[in-house]
């Protein structure tokens, strides 16, 4: 089954405490993307990534970090998370840089910091 | 500032009426829309896109309308069905479907009633 596959999809944790956040598809998509969603924003770009070793900054990437060593494999890191980086992350795929604008996305993962 | 915006955080219809979702956005630069649709605990699924050389698409029971002048697209659902209860995103973007160049609106939380 073609699909994006995030863990872990639940987390609380503590400020200051190193997490990552996998994401990994097996649709052999060339381009990746990790989004936020909070409530009265929307979904907002993190990092994105065209191709293995090409990453580069959404409109909010301040506090994550990125890479991609593997095609099929896209890891959000927060080095030292803090509260305000609570939220609803999803992890998304695509064809490379698709003129549709079709992204397919992984289920999501709650993660609160406190 | 937010470049998508649906301001009706949420909708209820009754089953079998139609359902218009209505998105605003203001940069004129925008030259292709999507509608995304999210339930509970799963990730957002591409839905329908217009391109900005029209002003509809038309997919089943979806169908998208463009208004260039007024900056609004809307989505109309007929006839709504109790699985169509969800939230729906609308996206924009200046670069034809680009995917990484998505802006994406705040949502809208849509109640069919049986």
């Amino acid at each position: 089954e073609a699909q994006v596959t995030q863990n872990p999809r639940y987390l609380i944790t503590v400020t200051g405490k190193k997490l990552t956040v996998t994401c990994s598809q097996n649709m052999n998509h060339e381009y990746m993307s990790w989004y936020r969603q909070d409530p009265g924003l929307g979904l907002r770009q993190i990092y994105y990534s065209m191709n293995v070793e090409v990453t580069d900054k959404g409109d909010v990437p301040e506090g994550y970090k990125v890479s991609r060593k593997e095609k099929r494999n896209f890891p959000l890191i927060l080095e030292s998370p803090s509260p305000n980086q609570t939220s609803l992350y999803f992890c998304a795929s695509s064809f490379g840089l698709t003129n549709t604008g079709e992204l397919f996305f992984g289920e999501g993962s709650r993660l609160t910091v406190l | 500032d937010q470049q998508v915006k649906q301001n009706s955080p949420s909708l209820s219809v009754q089953e079998g009426r139609i359902s218009i979702l209505n998105c605003d956005y203001t940069n004129s630069m925008f030259d292709y829309f999507l509608w995304y649709k999210k339930y509970p605990a799963e990730g957002p699924t591409f839905l329908i896109s217009i391109s900005s050389i029209k002003d509809k698409n038309e997919d089943g029971r979806f169908t998208v309308f463009l208004n260039k002048s007024a900056k609004h697209l809307s989505l109309h659902i007929v006839p709504s069905q109790p699985g169509d209860s969800a939230v729906y995103f609308c996206a924009a973007s200046a670069y034809g479907g680009a995917t990484n160049k998505l802006i994406f609106g705040t949502g809208t939380l849509l109640a069919v009633q049986p």
